[in-house]
């Protein structure tokens, strides 16, 4: 079925470890997201790309880093992870355009549940 | 930066009744979109309506209806025939008019609905 998929669904890491989220579209979106859902707080948006090629910052960045080499994927990497990085992960993607967006909205993947030991 | 205020954290109503979640943003932007989405326990993301500021007229989905009060910068979801599987987490979401620059969607803290049998 056509939509975002996220890998894995749970991970376990020590704190230190890096790793990558992963996260692919079938739908040929430009616009890809990523957030965080921590209890209480809603999801909060980490990094976000318009295009391949193209990323920037959101509201919770640090620790995290992004690249967009193609139109399908959008991985997520900690580098060093900490227990504040303990969280559920989304990926989201859109339509380029606003209009696109007003209709149908962001896709998001079922997300991933990372734990920080 | 814009904000976006869900002031009920958990509501509680019978399968059948009609039940109203607030949510409340602040943006100086004048072009954005308004969303509410579901997210039962399955953790999936699930858009449930969308707005777009521009439009006078209150968009409808089915049981689901907002009122819009652009002035007063308020969008509240209005549920009508409750059903056992409304029972979910409901964020309200904004985005705004980005013309092809920044995106990502900016998320309330969430209201936490239950349907009683």
């Amino acid at each position: 079925n056509a939509g975002v998929t996220q890998t894995p669904k749970f991970q376990v890491l020590k704190t230190g470890q890096s790793m990558t989220l992963q996260c692919a579209q079938d739908m040929n979106h430009e616009y890809m997201s990523w957030y965080r859902q921590d209890p209480g707080m809603g999801l909060r948006l980490i990094h976000y790309s318009v295009g391949a090629g193209i990323t920037d910052q959101g509201e919770v960045p640090n620790g995290y880093n992004v690249s967009r080499s193609t139109t399908e994927d959008f991985p997520l990497r900690l580098l060093s992870a900490a227990p504040s990085q303990t969280s559920v992960y989304f990926c989201a993607s859109r339509q380029k355009g606003t209009a696109s967006a007003a209709r149908y909205g962001y896709t998001f993947g079922s997300g991933t549940r990372l734990t920080v030991v | 930066a814009q904000t976006v205020t869900q002031s009920q954290p958990e509501m509680s109503v019978q399968e059948a009744e009609t039940v109203t979640l607030s949510c409340t943003y602040d943006t100086s932007e004048s072009n954005y979109y308004l969303f509410w989405y579901k997210q039962p326990p399955s953790r999936q993301m699930i858009l449930v309506i969308r707005q777009e500021a521009y439009k006078q007229q209150n968009a409808t989905e089915n049981r689901f209806s907002v009122n819009f009060q652009k002035a007063a910068k308020s969008f509240s979801l209005k549920i009508s025939d409750s059903q056992l599987g409304d029972t979910a987490m409901y964020f309200c979401a904004f985005m705004r008019y980005s013309g092809g620059g920044a995106d990502g969607l900016t998320f309330g803290k969430g209201t936490h609905l239950i349907i009683q049998p």
